[in-house]
């Protein structure tokens, strides 16, 4: 079955470690997103990618990067620049961004902590 | 710019009774519309969404949502909730034009209560 893929499932961060969340997709969808999610502020926009080798910020970038080598896949690494990391991250794809009557298709998560 | 305003955080119902859960949007152009649903550790997936036509809007699991423009409201509906349906749902608008992304509401969580 076509999907998307997260691991892992937990994650434990040091202090001034980076982290990389990685996510795989074989639905061959040329969008992809990362979210993070936080108690009662619903889902925030990370970072999106309409292509490969093309990516662009969203809402709150600052302390995450992201790269886009490849069609299937999206890491999201976290770096120590991030100070309050501990949220629940979710990858997402989509047909293609500018088909925005299409649905988002979400990964299972990554629930991240700092130790 | 577009927002979505989801009104109750919590809500519960008993099992049996009408589940109502409510969305208001902003948009300044003609939007598309989303309801999601979240079963806790997991991902979002799909309910139902309204692009154009039928303001109607039939999803899975029994659940539908009625676009109403002239109350910029997209509330999700099901006569009679089950054990099954506790979990949280989200709103959410986008709509065709430049690059706007897909904006979410801050969820509601669905008790029911047997």
């Amino acid at each position: 079955d076509g999907g998307i893929t997260q691991s892992p499932k937990y994650l434990f961060r040091k202090e001034g470690q980076n982290v990389t969340l990685s996510c795989e997709q074989n639905l061959n969808h040329d969008a992809m997103y990362w979210y993070r999610q936080d108690p009662g502020q619903g889902l925030r926009l990370i970072y999106y990618s309409q292509i490969v080798n093309d990516f662009q910020k969203g809402d709150i970038a600052e302390g995450y990067s992201v790269s886009r080598e490849k069609k299937e896949s999206f890491p999201l690494t976290v770096t120590s620049a991030q100070k309050n990391p501990t949220a629940f991250y979710l990858c997402a794809s989509s047909i293609a961004y500018e088909r925005r009557f299409e649905k988002l298709f979400f990964g299972s998560g990554t629930q991240l902590s700092v130790l | 710019a577009q927002s979505v305003t989801q009104l109750g955080s919590h809500v519960s119902v008993s099992e049996g009774a009408l589940v109502l859960l409510r969305c208001n949007y902003s948009s300044s152009v003609p939007p598309y519309l989303f309801w999601y649903v979240q079963y806790p550790n997991q991902g979002l997936q799909l309910l139902l969404k309204y692009t154009t036509g039928a303001t109607l809007v039939k999803g899975i699991n029994g659940f539908e949502a009625e676009f109403k423009k002239s109350e910029t409201s997209f509330h999700l509906t099901k006569p009679s909730a089950h054990m099954s349906d506790a979990a949280e749902y989200f709103c959410a608008v986008t709509h065709s034009g430049g690059y706007q992304k897909v904006t979410f509401g801050t969820g509601t969580k669905l008790q029911v209560i047997p």
